[in-house]
């Protein structure tokens, strides 16, 4: 059965601070890691990696997938409050399944 | 607005009822996800359709719940007799997936169900 663990489960930083979130997976026929942003209603797209060891990024947001180790991780640098969410992982296969951790919550206190 | 759109967005009802959901997805994708989400979790799948065809339903989902997208557009998810356990945000997504690539999954806002 295919599994996507994220950790921690939860975090309270400060302003200013950098975050890191890990995300290991187990996926049968792996084709992509995706990252998504939770605030209170739906999860928005923030990206997909497919390619092992290349850093995706958006602003203070980075991304990086490890298809050897099975785990990508997500960086926000200079956090601020607006940051403050549920971020989601996902692994999707070739039959277009996708499969999601349960979520780490970032809260960024001012 | 071409995003993803469900209906209602809020449903409270009472045990023993039944309920209908429905999903509107953006235009070109031909997938369509259904989730259930609750406080503390990630979202949990249902069920997803490829056009018309049902692909796979969750081993988890009971035979409560049915899933149509009968002219490979709008979806709906019934759930027939609800329990309290039912009480969840249901997330519909959709996508654009072919031989090689899958798009990321565009999530709806979402239907609140409470089961009082």
């Amino acid at each position: 059965e295919d599994k996507v663990v994220q950790s921690p489960l939860s975090l309270v930083v400060h302003e200013g601070d950098t975050v890191t979130l890990n995300c290991s997976y187990e996926v049968t026929n792996f084709r992509s890691l995706l990252w998504y942003k939770q605030e209170k209603k739906a999860p928005t797209f923030l990206f997909m990696l497919t390619s092992s060891g290349i850093e995706k990024k958006s602003g203070r947001l980075s991304s990086i997938l490890d298809k050897k180790e099975l785990f990508s991780i997500l960086n926000i640098t200079a956090t601020q409050t607006g940051d403050s969410a549920i971020y989601l992982c996902a692994g999707t296969d070739s039959w277009g399944k996708f499969q999601f951790g349960a979520g780490t919550q970032v809260v960024v206190t001012p | 607005d071409t995003g993803v759109s469900q209906d209602p967005r809020h449903k409270i009802t009472k045990r023993g009822q039944n309920v209908t959901f429905r999903c509107d997805p953006i235009s070109e994708h031909n997938r369509l996800y259904w989730y259930r989400q609750t406080l503390g979790q990630g979202p949990e799948f249902l069920t997803y359709f490829q056009n018309e065809a049902q692909l796979e339903k969750s081993r988890l989902l009971s035979d409560r719940f049915s899933a149509e997208r009968p002219k490979g557009s709008f979806s709906t998810l019934e759930i027939q007799r609800t329990e309290q356990g039912d009480s969840a945000m249901y997330l519909c997504a959709s996508s654009l997936t072919g031989a090689a690539y899958n798009s990321p999954l565009h999530f709806g806002n979402g239907t609140r169900l409470t089961v009082t």
